[in-house]
């Protein structure tokens, strides 16, 4: 039972445009949240997180949104860049170190 | 320059074969984690220890192994009953929570097991 979901496999986006990934979770024990972008044969590398007890975080091009009442979250990609190709990976930490990752999401931006 | 080692990048293995993969880190991380990928199904996550000489399994633990005997290393062990051993392993390290803000993960470059 996977307790960090993202449906969408896959997401194709315009240079220029934004990109919406989501995130939603099952379990309200998880104190943070954080995106990793990662490149094929490579580890993740972080990109953004949230504190459970806020609703956004942003930081340049990248904004995380939280809605706790819903157990969603959302990376925005604003403006999006052919660079920004990768797979997306939303992870979900509790507060005794265990740390929880859903499926990705395959991000392609179209030059 | 801090970081995770692992080792070995490529690793063939024949049925009924244990195997261990190595995950050695020099930032002074206290909590350590394995996951593997396959196509599809994202993270998951194997084993992770807090602290020296003390580790909790993941999601998928079932034959698997490992130890944490030094801060700065904790090795896996595929063991022979891994129906489906084949994947990408990552290990990772991050400090541990408790802190002001998320710890993140820093990740090593992965280790590809094939079994033939």
């Amino acid at each position: 039972d996977q307790q960090v979901k993202q449906n969408s496999p896959s997401l194709s986006v315009q240079e220029g445009r934004i990109s919406i990934l989501n995130c939603d979770y099952t379990n309200s024990m998880f104190d943070y949240f954080l995106w990793y972008k990662k490149y094929p044969a490579e580890g993740p590398t972080f990109l953004i997180s949230i504190s459970s007890i806020k609703d956004k975080n942003e930081d340049g091009r990248f904004t995380v949104f939280l809605n706790k009442s819903a157990k969603h979250l959302s990376l925005h990609i604003v403006p999006s860049q052919p660079g920004d190709s990768a797979v997306y990976f939303c992870a979900a930490e509790t507060s005794y170190d265990k740390v929880i990752f859903g499926p990705g999401t395959s991000l392609s931006v179209i030059p | 320059d801090g970081g995770i080692t692992q080792s070995p990048k490529y690793l063939f293995r024949k049925e009924g074969q244990n195997v261990t993969l190595s995950c050695e880190q020099n930032l002074n991380h206290d909590a350590m984690y394995w996951y593997r990928q396959d196509p599809g199904q994202g993270l998951r996550l194997i084993y992770y220890s807090q602290i020296v000489n003390d580790f909790q399994k993941g999601d998928i633990a079932e034959g698997y192994s490992v130890s944490r005997e030094k801060k700065e290393s904790f090795p896996l062990t595929v063991t022979s009953a891994q129906k489906n051993p084949t994947a990408f392993y990552l290990c990772a390290s991050k400090q541990r929570s408790g802190g002001a803000g998320a710890n993140v993960l820093t990740f090593g470059a992965g280790s590809r097991l094939t079994v033939l």
